[in-house]
């Protein structure tokens, strides 16, 4: 079965620069969210669209941006970065009359160097 | 804060012994999900349970719902070292389009 697919997987930039992430959610799942998690630490949620929406929003920085295309996919957008960025960046895809039940990509792994 | 309470934190126990792994929030949820971790790896989802007092079992590994749905439960039977992992609890809110909130994880070593 199609799962979420990230890109990159991993990820390697100087403080100041911008990164783009990438995710495609699993066919048909009309929802996308966005959570970072640092060492040590639980996902914590960025932000979520839903058709296209923006539909909540968590500790998303003001330096970081996302979006929903007409395809679905989604982009998180992340400038002027800094060390404290570096972590891993998760997507999940639900679909919307199941209970908030998320699936998971494999996460990209942002470096700030 | 953290709305979700996991318990324990970490775990380290022998092939074939039992565990149980505890998830408590004074927040009520409306469904909570299982997930699994391996490190540098997305969370696997395991389970979600939606109703007060639900039990569901995959194979060895049994959850339970609490019937106020403030708490959870994950039961391991005759634990293996392929069960090794970060175990995660999530509840999800009232809006099905709205954020998961995570326990921090209990780390489990199966020693073999």
């Amino acid at each position: 079965a199609a799962g979420v697919i990230q890109s990159p997987r991993h990820l390697i930039k100087e403080k100041r620069e911008t990164a783009t992430l990438k995710c495609y959610p699993i066919p048909r799942h009309d929802t996308v969210y966005w959570y970072q998690q640092g060492p040590g630490q639980d996902p914590q949620f960025l932000i979520s669209f839903y058709e296209k929406m923006q539909s909540d929003k968590g500790s998303i920085p003001d330096r970081f941006s996302a979006q929903q295309f007409s395809d679905y996919h989604s982009e998180l957008n992340m400038s002027s970065l800094e060390l404290g960025d570096s972590a891993l960046y998760f997507c999940a895809s639900s679909f919307v009359n199941r209970d908030t039940e998320a699936f998971f990509g494999q996460g990209t792994r942002l470096t700030v160097v | 804060t953290q709305l979700l309470e996991q318990s324990p934190q970490f775990l380290s126990i022998q092939e074939g012994e039992n565990l149980t792994v505890y998830c408590n929030s004074s927040s009520v949820f409306s469904s909570l999900q299982w997930y699994r971790q391996e490190p540098g790896e997305g969370p696997v989802l395991l389970v979600t349970v939606v109703t007060g007092g639900e039990v569901k079992k995959l194979k060895r590994l049994t959850f339970q719902f609490g019937d106020a749905r403030k708490d959870s439960s994950l039961h391991i039977t005759a634990a293996q070292p392929g069960d090794t992992g970060l175990y995660l609890c999530a509840g999800g809110g009232g809006s099905t389009l709205g954020r998961l909130y995570f326990g921090r994880g209990t780390q489990l070593t199966v020693w073999p």
